[in-house]
């Protein structure tokens, strides 16, 4: 079956510290996307890429970027982690902009 | 520049109830309407989402009403069960989701 994975599940950082998050999906969507979750804000978008070589800026993207070399990863960068970076990330894909999301299940990122 | 309002934050619903979750919209430009279903330490799930052409949607116990003239739609969760116990978010233009309504089914 086709998924969304999401590594590591958690994580623990510093300050000031650069910070990989990986996302691979095997559904061989076009459209990635991240979001952070905090409590009392739902999900916000980061970034987002429409295809290889596409990324975009989303309602949260200062301190954060992507990149797209292939279909399959959307890695997402915090260049220089801070506390206020303290989140649940979740990547998802989709075929279409009309189509569901899959999201897969989640980074828990601490920055100390 | 929130573009979808959702209400109420939190909802307890007693087993067998209705539950009711409304979303408000501001850009018309969307032509899809979705509701995620989210437990805790997973991802959302697409729960229903509707298209703005019909007004209602209705699969088994869910049924989503779309008002295009108002620019709301809600979710109603018919006979609402312990199970049914998550976060429900709804979404819209560009992907823009609302702040979630944690909903508490009491058995």
């Amino acid at each position: 079956d086709a998924e969304i994975t999401q590594s590591p599940r958690h994580k623990i950082t510093e300050t000031g510290r650069q910070v990989t998050l990986a996302c691979h999906q095997t559904w061989n969507h076009n459209n990635m996307f991240w979001y952070r979750q905090d409590l009392g804000h739902g999900l916000r978008l980061i970034h987002y890429s429409y295809g290889v070589q596409d990324t975009n800026k989303g309602e949260v993207s200062d301190g954060y970027s992507v990149s797209r070399s292939n279909t399959e990863d959307l890695p997402l960068t915090l260049e220089s982690a801070a506390s206020s970076q303290t989140s649940v990330y979740f990547c998802a894909s989709s075929e279409s902009r009309a189509s569901p999301l899959h999201f897969g299940n989640g980074t828990r990122l601490t920055v100390t | 520049q929130q573009q979808v309002k959702q209400s109420p934050q939190s909802l307890i619903v007693q087993k067998g109830g209705i539950s009711i979750i409304n979303c408000a919209y501001e850009n018309t430009a969307f032509d899809y309407f979705p509701w995620y279903q989210q437990f805790p330490g997973k991802g959302p799930a697409l729960l229903i989402a509707i298209r703005p052409d019909v007004s209602e949607k209705k699969e088994g116990r869910f049924t989503i009403s779309f008002n295009k003239s108002a620019k709301q739609f809600s979710l109603h969760i018919m006979d609402s069960q312990p199970g049914d116990s998550a976060t429900y978010f709804c979404a819209s233009y560009k992907l823009t989701f609302g702040s979630g309504t944690q909903l508490t089914v009491l058995p």
